[in-house]
């Protein structure tokens, strides 16, 4: 099992530039989840799908940020336009329930 | 607003003494919850978690005690050891209000960084 692969591992990007994160996550899992991590705050959860259909959006920052589940083996986290404040490191995660979760490896996004 | 906190940003402990992390949690709708441990350039990864129909368990050198009353949750390492220094994530589990509704929500916590020294 090769557990949750997010692309690229490191982005740097001019800021006004879309940025795309992608994420395959374990086969079987029900469940994924886009997380975000910051000092100030952590990791939080910006927004989770169950079955590819998203349950929970309240995490979203702006109306800049979207995501989207085509299928049950890829998701995407897409910036646009990207800003210096969206700095940080995106990880995605899947589970089959939400009684935890399995985490990829991460995306460092640098926004200059 | 932080639903999941751990105040303590850092804690720095000898090798073989016992580390313990603290988390607190604000909503009472928290039914499940986890520790995750965080190497640099890595994902975090499930350490161990507790139902809140109980008050502790336990496994190998990791025990994680809930005391539902107060909110809080804690995690102890005994003996700590230097491969333990990472950071360490408290998550919360539960069915919250959101938009009228009810979902249930992953939390996670701001983390704790900890160092064992030799």
């Amino acid at each position: 099992d090769a557990g949750v692969i997010q692309s690229p591992r490191h982005e740097v990007t001019e800021m006004g530039q879309e940025v795309t994160l992608r994420c395959k996550p374990i086969s079987g899992h029900d469940y994924l989840f886009w997380y975000r991590q910051t000092m100030m705050r952590g990791l939080e959860l910006l927004i989770y799908f169950n079955n590819n259909v998203p349950i929970d959006d309240s995490g979203m920052p702006e109306d800049r940020f979207s995501a989207k589940m085509p299928n049950a083996s890829f998701s995407t986290l897409k910036i646009q336009p990207s800003e210096p404040r969206d700095s940080a490191v995106y990880f995605c995660a899947s589970s089959p329930t939400l009684r935890g979760a399995f985490f990829g490896q991460g995306t460092r996004l640098t926004v200059v | 607003d932080q639903q999941v906190k751990q105040n303590s940003p850092s804690l720095s402990v000898q090798e073989g003494r016992i580390s313990i992390l603290n988390c607190d949690y604000t909503n009472s709708m928290f039914d499940y919850f986890l520790w995750y441990k965080k190497y640099p350039a890595e994902g975090p990864t499930f350490l161990i978690s507790i139902s809140s129909i109980k008050d502790k368990n336990e496994d190998g050198r990791f025990t994680v005690f809930l005391n539902k009353s107060a909110k809080h949750l804690s995690l102890h390492i005994v003996p700590s050891q230097p491969g333990d220094s990472a950071v360490y994530f408290c998550a919360a589990s539960g069915r919250l209000k959101n938009y009228g509704g009810a979902t249930n929500k992953l939390i996670f916590g701001t983390g704790t960084l900890l160092a064992v020294q030799p």
